[in-house]
């Protein structure tokens, strides 16, 4: 049972604005430790998204944001397109644990 | 280009062991700052964080499957390897690799491997 929650699923037409919650505690995301977000399209590899909290890698769209606020974390997809539709998972570490966490993960569908 | 493969075998029976390997390019684990990472991923569920090791050899594990888990590199070929012990029907999962790095304060899986799918059957 992961540390970090996240909504199932969050759905959007193509055009809209979406965001997914990240909820963790004071031993990871409330202590500071960074959030990065892995989108997994169906039947490939995760891909990173969002570094430390607010950083896309080159070559991600700034259509992608992230932001981080207390014990909790969010990614805003804005401007929602077909291809955004995927897994997406939050990430961080866990001190209590002293271990790597990941999220429970969010189905986007584009209606 | 930086690319990551796993590779071992894909069907184990249960108690048996599971060895895995990563090779990669397009760094080098000696001496980089890096490191390489196991995360498995079971059949439409979420991703679980397995293993990690370090440039400088620290080593770190997830607390749920530490007493299973070995994990080891080989610079000269690029290579990391996993070990999982007493494989049961509930370690089937696709199993990836990534390369860990740091870019802001802290760590996180920058590049992954396409993952192997591991299933434990009799």
């Amino acid at each position: 049972q992961s540390v970090l929650t996240q909504p199932p699923s969050v759905s959007g037409a193509p055009g809209q604005r979406i965001t997914i919650s990240c909820t963790g505690s004071s031993s990871n995301i409330g202590a500071t430790y960074d959030v990065h977000w892995y989108q997994q399209l169906p039947g490939t590899a995760p891909k990173v998204l969002i570094f430390g909290n607010t950083h896309r890698p080159s070559g991600v769209p700034d259509r992608f944001s992230g932001s981080k606020s207390g014990t909790s974390a969010s990614l805003a997809i804005t401007g929602l397109q077909a291809e955004d539709e995927a897994d997406y998972y939050c990430q961080s570490y866990d001190s209590s644990l002293s271990a790597y966490v990941f999220g429970t993960g969010t189905k986007v569908t584009v209606l | 280009q930086i690319t990551l493969k796993e590779s071992g075998l894909t069907l184990v029976k249960p108690t048996q062991t599971l060895t895995l390997t990563c090779t990669f390019s397009g760094f080098s684990l000696s001496p980089s700052g890096v490191g390489v990472g196991w995360i498995r991923q079971p059949p439409g569920k979420a991703l679980e964080w397995l293993a990690l090791i370090y440039w400088d050899d620290d080593k770190r594990f997830s607390p749920s499957l530490k007493s299973r888990l070995t994990i080891t590199k080989d610079t000269s070929k690029n290579q990391v390897v996993l070990t999982m012990t007493n494989m049961d029907p509930v370690d089937t999962a696709t199993y990836y690799c990534a390369r860990h790095s740091i870019a802001t304060a802290d760590w996180y899986f920058d590049v992954w491997g396409r993952g192997t799918l591991v299933t434990v059957s009799s």
